[in-house]
């Protein structure tokens, strides 16, 4: 499962409120990925981190913000919750420098009220 | 843009079919193309990778393919099962080193 965790698995919040949702693999990869996945959309990407302190946006970057303070965790910071955030957030890492094979967390549900 | 598209949306067959799902991408400047299988309320999983280089992959009952020139893959299952049951979603690596995912085929396998 190439040692990829995120929590909270499930998450119900109101309208205006922060949401962070962290993700923590062992295997200190340099490149890590947050997607969401929505019905009719797919899975998209929201931001990603290259290194420490190294992240840049994707494509629906707008109402997210992201840290990596460390190699093992990276973090999605939603400022103030919408329901348009309502969604389900795959974190990933990608494996391997000469395949760029991408391994994915469990999800988490995130519902705003 | 890159755009991934697969077809069909949603497939259903009996048990022992081989099948093909058919995944179409718009710029053939990929770096490589990723099949994952997705079972409802799961994370996804690596089923294969095929390099831009490389024409298919084999692992178990399924090959991929890759046609880089017209822009198509396939995932060939054979001899399917009702544990084969998932969505199945392909997903090409620009090389700008971004993941462009297709909206998946849901597959179902009656016994």
């Amino acid at each position: 499962d190439a040692g990829i965790t995120q929590s909270p698995r499930h998450k119900v919040t109101e309208t205006g409120t922060p949401v962070t949702l962290r993700c923590h693999q062992t295997e200190n990869h340099r490149y890590m990925y947050w997607y969401r996945q929505d019905p009719g959309h797919g899975l998209r990407l929201i931001h990603y981190s290259y290194g420490v302190k190294d992240t840049d946006k994707g494509e629906v970057s707008d109402g997210y913000s992201v840290s990596r303070s460390k190699t093992e965790d990276f973090l999605l910071t939603l400022e103030s919750a919408t329901s348009s955030q309502t969604s389900v957030y795959f974190c990933a890492i990608q494996a391997g420098i000469a395949y760029n094979e991408q391994f994915f967390g469990p999800g988490t549900r995130l519902t705003v009220l | 843009k890159q755009e991934v598209t697969q077809i069909p949306a949603a497939l259903s067959v009996p048990e022992g079919e081989n099948l093909v799902l058919n995944c179409s991408f718009t710029d053939s400047a990929i770096y490589n193309l990723q099949w994952f299988r997705q079972d409802p309320g799961k994370g996804l999983t690596s089923l294969l990778l095929i390099q831009s280089s490389q024409r298919e992959q084999t692992s178990g009952r399924l090959n991929a393919s890759l046609d880089k020139s017209s822009g198509r893959s396939t995932l060939y299952i054979a001899a399917s099962q009702p544990g084969d049951s998932a969505t199945y979603l392909c997903a090409v690596h620009n090389q700008g080193g971004k993941l462009i995912f297709g909206q998946g085929t849901e597959l179902s396998v009656k016994p």
